[in-house]
């Protein structure tokens, strides 16, 4: 089926650096996601993505995250400065439409922030 | 805030049986109905939807919606060893946007 590619599957830096998570969606998705999912505990929605712009945010979506495609490229969340509640693993998604439709989500990129 | 919860949180189930999931949801005007499947170390994969009362059946996978008691089930007829994972409930209310459930982790016994 569809693959949604996400690099790299894992990430260590220290507390307070820069991280930018990469997700390459499959090629016609219109609608791109990001959900946390801590160690144990059940997957939550971040953000949704459509035509260059965010369209809903969760409260998890602090200032310091960011999601941009640019030129059609890969999808990324950057997050500056990293905090030590920022390590989980993040799943990115795409769909092509936005009612009804599948998601199809990434391996996922943990990210361990030290 | 929309909810969603699982049950039960695991569960074994002999080879060639049916596997049971059950799923409840807070708010009856959520659009689709999906169940997820997701193995270790992977992503969830979408099995299948529902949107209407009622029931639909894919292969071995029967799902089962009632709004008015806001609450959706999964069958897995005939189980077998390579269904053993993780199944995630989720509901999508608007945009795409999916709340998941916590998960019930079915683990099939040969």
């Amino acid at each position: 089926g569809p693959k949604v590619l996400q690099i790299p599957s894992h990430q260590i830096i220290d507390m307070g650096q820069m991280v930018t998570l990469n997700c390459d969606p499959v090629s016609n998705h219109l609608y791109f996601y990001w959900y946390k999912q801590i160690l144990g505990q059940q997957m939550e929605f971040l953000v949704n993505f459509y035509n260059g712009k965010v369209m809903e945010k969760s409260k998890l979506f602090k200032d310091q995250f960011s999601v941009e495609r640019p030129d059609g490229s890969y999808f990324t969340l950057k997050i500056q400065p990293t905090a030590l509640e920022d390590s989980a693993v993040y799943f990115c998604a795409s769909s092509p439409g936005s009612h009804q439709n599948t998601l199809y989500f990434g391996a996922g990129t943990r990210l361990s922030v030290l | 805030q929309e909810k969603v919860q699982q049950s039960p949180e695991s569960l074994i189930v002999p080879e060639g049986a049916m596997s049971s999931l059950n799923c409840t949801f807070s708010n009856s005007a959520s659009q689709s109905i999906w169940w997820y499947q997701q193995h270790p170390g992977k992503g969830p994969e979408a099995l299948i939807s529902i949107f209407s009362n009622g029931n639909k059946k894919e292969g071995r996978l029967t799902v089962y919606l009632n709004r008015a008691s806001l609450h959706v089930s999964l069958h897995i007829r005939d189980s077998q060893p390579s269904d053993s994972a993780v199944y995630l409930c989720a509901v999508n209310y608007n945009q795409g946007k999916l709340i998941f459930g916590q998960g019930t982790k079915l683990s099939i016994k040969p």
